[in-house]
């Protein structure tokens, strides 16, 4: 099962790009790159997910490698609201039985955004 | 509005006694999850089911029990056996088990174990 490596803290100027990276070098073919937030005390938000294309959507990009290994996340114009935990996660995305589905955390990315 | 919702978001129990978090999704996702937090660590899968009267151990099953008697409901039992029950525990559910789509997380129940 593929893991992630992300490191754990970093920060951020409000109202500029926050780009947090991915590392992911185990992850196998049927399996997406998902990202959540966390902020303190409450259950993660989905942010963006993707398989070997990068996407966009009105939160954030999603920058894929062309092997897949890594993978970075764009906030393109960082507010304080954006202060939270960030996990990149791979999720098994065909049948392969009981790991159907399963979300892989790890210890996420602690981004501080400062005025 | 459409949803998934975990109550109560406190609770307090003496050592020794048996607790159920509720887990309830109004989404009519197929798939759940229960997953456990510690402090300045990921989420961990203790359960979750595909399906209704079917679930599977995740990765810190041992002292925790789980049903699945309706597909809105996943309610999660942590025994007197878990060590150390004292947690942030959350409920995830998504459409389908190999579904593209996201996973929705509940609010979470914070549970201490005096």
């Amino acid at each position: 099962d593929a893991k992630t490596t992300q490191p754990p803290s970093m920060d951020c100027a409000e109202g500029r790009a926050a780009n947090l990276p991915c590392n992911h070098s185990t992850i196998s073919g049927n399996e997406y790159v998902y990202w959540y937030r966390q902020i303190h005390s409450q259950g993660p938000q989905y942010i963006i997910h993707g398989l070997k294309n990068n996407e966009t959507n009105e939160m954030a990009s999603l920058i894929i490698t062309e092997d897949r290994k890594s993978s970075t996340l764009i906030l393109p114009h960082a507010t304080l609201r954006d202060t939270a935990v960030y996990y990149c996660i791979v999720r098994v995305g065909s049948d392969r039985g009981s790991t159907l589905g399963r979300l892989y955390f790890g210890r996420g990315t602690q981004l501080t955004v400062w005025p | 509005d459409g949803g998934i919702t975990q109550s109560p978001k406190y609770l307090f129990r003496k050592e020794g006694q048996n607790v159920t978090l509720s887990c309830e999704q109004n989404l009519n996702h197929d798939a759940m999850y229960w997953y456990r937090q510690d402090p300045g660590q990921g989420l961990r899968l203790i359960y979750y089911s595909q399906i209704v009267n079917d679930f599977q151990k995740g990765d810190i099953a041992e002292g925790y029990s789980v049903s699945r008697e309706k597909k809105e409901s996943f309610p999660l039992t942590v025994t007197s056996a878990q060590k150390n029950p004292t947690a942030f525990y959350l409920c995830a559910s998504s459409k389908a088990p190999g579904d593209r789509t996201e996973a929705f997380f509940g609010q979470g129940t914070r549970l201490t174990v005096v």
